[in-house]
């Protein structure tokens, strides 16, 4: 089946500072990738959908210039949080659509962002 | 705004025994996600309805669709505790994926 890997798998970061997450499509092309948070016992929450080669879309009350999203190529999406704050530590978990099955939509094993 | 509700929320049920869990959606769609997530990792897909009417199965689990009724199902058949985890159910619309609350449920020896 379709693989979307994460990287890294967890992270642990000081305030103030900006970590990248890093997206991939392994054996599928994606046009369409898919950034969630997911807060403990919570569900997921979608942040912003993202085009290959065009700007994302950002959910209402998800601040575009705190959460950067690039989709440099069909097989890859970043999710920079920039000036990390301790309330932004979650699960983010991103998810692919395929382009030649696009009612199927395959999700990473999800990174686990604490900052202190 | 496209909004999904599933019910119930917590589940708790004996090892042998069905229940079904529920995922009712606001907005015309003909996507239908189900989902099943462990503690600390990510999201397993289950099933994808596309159709009003589909019906899947895979082991224990039947899920089915009624697009007239904004309705899907989730049914577990003879529960084990191997199926302890929570579940949630999606809907695409438009691009726009949201998400049940999702179920908890656990299975009891």
């Amino acid at each position: 089946g379709a693989v979307v890997s994460q990287h890294p798998s967890w992270v642990i970061c000081k305030s103030g500072t900006s970590v990248k997450i890093e997206c991939r499509s392994l054996d599928f092309q994606a046009t369409t990738m898919f950034w969630y948070r997911q807060f403990p016992k919570q569900s997921l929450m979608l942040m912003a959908t993202s085009n290959e080669g065009s700007k994302a879309t950002y959910e209402q009350g998800v601040e575009k210039d705190k959460f950067l999203i690039n989709h440099a190529s069909l097989t890859l999406s970043t999710l920079t949080v920039t000036s990390a704050h301790p309330e932004d530590s979650s699960f983010y978990i991103c998810s692919a659509r395929d382009q030649e099955f696009d009612y199927e939509q395959y999700f990473g094993p999800g990174t686990r962002l604490t900052v202190t | 705004e496209l909004k999904v509700e599933q019910n119930p929320l917590f589940l708790s049920m004996q090892e042998g025994k069905n229940y079904t869990i529920y995922c009712n959606y606001s907005t015309t769609s003909d996507r239908l996600y189900w989902y099943r997530q462990d503690p600390g990792k990510s999201l397993e897909s289950l099933f994808v309805l596309l159709s009003n009417g589909a019906v899947k199965q895979e082991g224990r689990l039947m899920a089915s669709l009624d697009t007239k009724a904004r309705l899907s199902t989730l049914h577990i058949t003879a529960a084990v505790h191997d199926l302890s985890a929570t579940y949630f159910c999606a809907v695409d619309h438009n691009n726009d994926m949201r998400f049940g609350a999702g179920t908890r449920l656990t299975v009891k020896p």
